[in-house]
């Protein structure tokens, strides 16, 4: 079965840090490229970043830009993020989802609840 | 950045009617880099087109995706029960992805 599944959520101080992770399974995930997304609960969905296959070629939304880092490891069919500086307003689920290159993210994982708040 | 909007907001519809949900981009975009997505509370986003008009695996062809530069359209011919959920367009022409604001189609 294809999956994606994110863990390391939680409650976190303003400018504090957290690591999420997304264990992919069913796939070969060294052809895809990688996304997180995250969405605030019953708002709209807001693009986070993406990595391509071999992670030679990523990019961030403005709003986690110098925040935010987003890593891969092939070998063990994992993608990352790593956010640093946390603020009050990157509360909010995080999904990873994996797309061919340029296509449709076609598998999301359930996501992942980031909460900062003092 | 490519901003898109979506039109309209709220669609109240009887199941069985047609269902023509707008996306318009700021910038023309490419087609072959255009989805679309639903979303069910409590879910995760599903694909149902890309490249502007191809339906994903899995996707019944009451769903159908239109549109070129500037102007996108998502329609479903005939509403089913599971098809009232939240719709939105999505961009990937350029480095930076974005989504529009969402279309809820909901039960009138």
């Amino acid at each position: 079965e294809v999956q994606l599944v994110e863990s390391g959520g939680g409650l976190v101080q303003p400018g504090g840090s957290l690591r999420l992770s997304c264990a992919a399974s069913g796939f070969t995930f060294t052809t895809y490229w990688m996304h997180w997304v995250r969405q605030v609960p019953g708002k709209g969905l807001v693009w986070v970043s993406r990595m391509n296959v071999d992670g030679s070629t990523i990019t961030y939304a403005d709003s986690v830009k110098g925040r935010y880092t987003i890593s891969r490891d092939n070998a063990k069919n994992m993608l990352y993020l790593q956010m640093d500086s946390l603020r009050v307003d990157d509360t909010a689920v995080y999904y990873c989802a994996r797309s061919p290159a340029w296509g449709g993210m076609d598998v999301w994982g359930q996501g992942t609840t980031v909460t900062v708040s003092s | 950045e490519i901003v898109l909007t979506q039109s309209p907001g709220t669609l109240s519809l009887s199941p069985g009617e047609r269902a023509t949900l707008s996306c318009r981009a700021s910038q023309s975009i490419n087609s072959r880099y255009f989805a679309w997505y639903q979303q069910k509370p409590g879910q995760a986003p599903r694909l149902l087109i890309d490249a502007a008009s191809r339906r994903a695996t899995g996707i019944p062809d009451r769903f159908s995706g239109s549109g070129s530069g500037t102007d996108f359209t998502l329609t479903i011919s005939r509403l089913e029960p599971e098809d009232f959920a939240v719709y939105y367009c999505q961009q990937y022409d350029r480095s930076i992805f974005t989504f529009g604001p969402g279309t809820k189609v909901e039960i009138k």
